[in-house]
């Protein structure tokens, strides 16, 4: 059973960088032609996608955060990392990571991600 | 505002059914057979319910089916039961630059 879980600072200063990894168990990340994405969630609001990333390492991303957005792999360590620069409170949701892009088979329990001096 | 237009609310009594739909453009929901549809109970991570338009993964109740016409998809519950009752987002693959669009999300309530 493929398990993923979020990680990283739950609190972050505007202007920083948020940064999260997603480390995924049960299963190799590099098996099948999985893709993996970072999608959250405001707090009372709907899902936003945020980019994917195959284990070649190619990646797409919301053209709203693009110019923000770093999504990276570690085959090595079965990991996947979210950078988001320059946040705001706008930044502030609930990130999840998942396996998938448009059918996400498996979530993260999602992490709270604070943006507040 | 988000891509896909949902209903921002439906409601059912138990054993009714009830249909939730999702309007895209000709871009995403009318281009590709590329839509799914995710149930999300409150302080949970959404369940994929439906992908690729109409096809369930394995341990979905067939409660749950999904269809699609022209650049509106929808998912239809019957047989509806109170565990049913829960916030259901559409989500459609847009390509392009775009890639991945996701709806407003609508609230089911069973009566």
């Amino acid at each position: 059973q493929v398990q993923l879980q979020e990680s990283g600072p739950g609190l972050v200063k505007p202007s920083q960088t948020l940064s999260l990894t997603c480390t995924v168990s049960g299963g190799s990340i590099d098996s099948g032609s999985y893709s993996w994405s970072w999608i959250r969630q405001p707090a009372g609001k709907g899902l936003e996608w945020i980019g994917r990333i195959y284990t070649s390492g190619s990646t797409n991303y919301n053209p709203s955060l693009k110019s923000r957005v770093t999504i990276s792999v570690d085959t090595s360590k079965n990991q996947f990392s979210l950078k988001l620069s320059s946040v705001t409170a706008a930044d502030t949701a609930l990130y999840y990571c998942a396996r998938g892009s448009v059918n996400c088979d498996y979530w993260g329990q999602g992490t709270l991600v604070t943006v507040s001096s | 505002q988000s891509a896909l237009t949902q209903p921002a609310s439906v409601s059912g009594s138990p054993g009714q059914s009830i249909t939730i739909s999702c309007t895209g453009t000709s871009s995403d929901v009318g281009s590709y057979n590329l839509v799914s549809w995710y149930q999300q109970h409150p302080g949970k991570a959404p369940k994929l319910m439906i992908y690729e338009v109409s096809k369930r993964p394995s341990g979905v109740s067939n409660r749950f089916s999904g269809s699609k016409s022209g650049d509106t998809a929808s998912l239809t519950i019957s047989g509806l039961q109170a565990e049913d009752e829960a916030d259901y987002y559409c989500c459609s693959y847009a390509g392009g630059t775009t890639f991945v669009v996701f709806g407003g999300g609508t609230k089911l309530t069973v009566l």
